[in-house]
């Protein structure tokens, strides 16, 4: 099974941050991945396809890039709405797998 | 607009079995597969399996084969999904999900998730 390695597993930071998220594949999986975010007892909301393609609706402040191994997700500036807890998958091969999440607070 | 809606809360002995349903709208329900993701209290995304609704193929994460059965029912445009010998580390929340193109698992449709808790 591919693993999928995330972090940091939380972090704290200010409104108007920039706050950057990575996920190490291993093996390779090219740009297979997906980024989502999910509020309390909510079901998870997909921000970022293909590792850099934003979802339709989705605010440009979220972006994500990196192919191959190394992935980062970012939001340039953030929002008290985006305190969440933020998951990568890869979809290169069965068993699709998840990163441990991070969760993200003001 | 999409919609996918899950059975209710379900609370099962050790030992049980649960059925899920997956009631989908506003697509053709043949043309994307369906998949199942589970969350136990507290912890992250496990990806339990998927189904085709076209032609019933399946395909089950390891840990769930012999326990876990897909189904689907193209007149209600409904997924199943049954989970046999239930175990307290299955207590979680299953959520159903689509993807949002063909022949890729971004998901971007989901249902409200099922809470299914195993206690004695």
């Amino acid at each position: 099974d591919i693993q999928m390695t995330q972090s940091p597993s939380s972090l704290s930071a200010s409104v108007g941050d920039r706050v950057t998220i990575t996920c190490q594949a291993s093996p390779d999986i090219s740009d297979y991945l997906n980024w989502y975010q999910q509020k309390p007892g909510k079901a998870p909301k997909l921000l970022i396809y293909g590792a850099s393609n934003l979802e339709t609706g989705v605010p440009s402040r979220f972006s994500g890039s990196g192919s191959g191994t190394d992935f980062t997700f970012t939001i340039s500036s953030l929002q008290p709405e985006d305190i969440a807890t933020y998951y990568c998958q890869q979809y290169d091969n069965l068993p699709l797998t998840f990163g441990g999440g991070t969760k993200v607070e003001i | 607009q999409i919609q996918l809606v899950q059975s209710g809360t379900d609370v099962k002995k050790p030992g049980a079995s649960v059925r899920v349903s997956c009631k989908a709208s506003g697509y053709s329900f043949q043309t994307f597969g369906i998949n199942w993701v589970r969350q136990a209290p507290g912890q992250g995304l496990e990806w339990v399996g998927w189904v085709s609704p076209y032609n019933g193929n399946t395909r089950y994460a390891q840990r769930f084969q012999g326990r876990v059965t897909f189904t689907t029912d193209t007149a209600t445009n409904t997924a199943y999904m049954d989970l046999m010998g239930l175990r307290g580390d299955d207590t979680a929340v299953y959520y159903c999900t689509r993807a949002v193109g063909f022949d890729t698992y971004c998901f971007g449709y989901w249902g409200q998730g099922t809470l299914v808790t195993v206690s004695s």
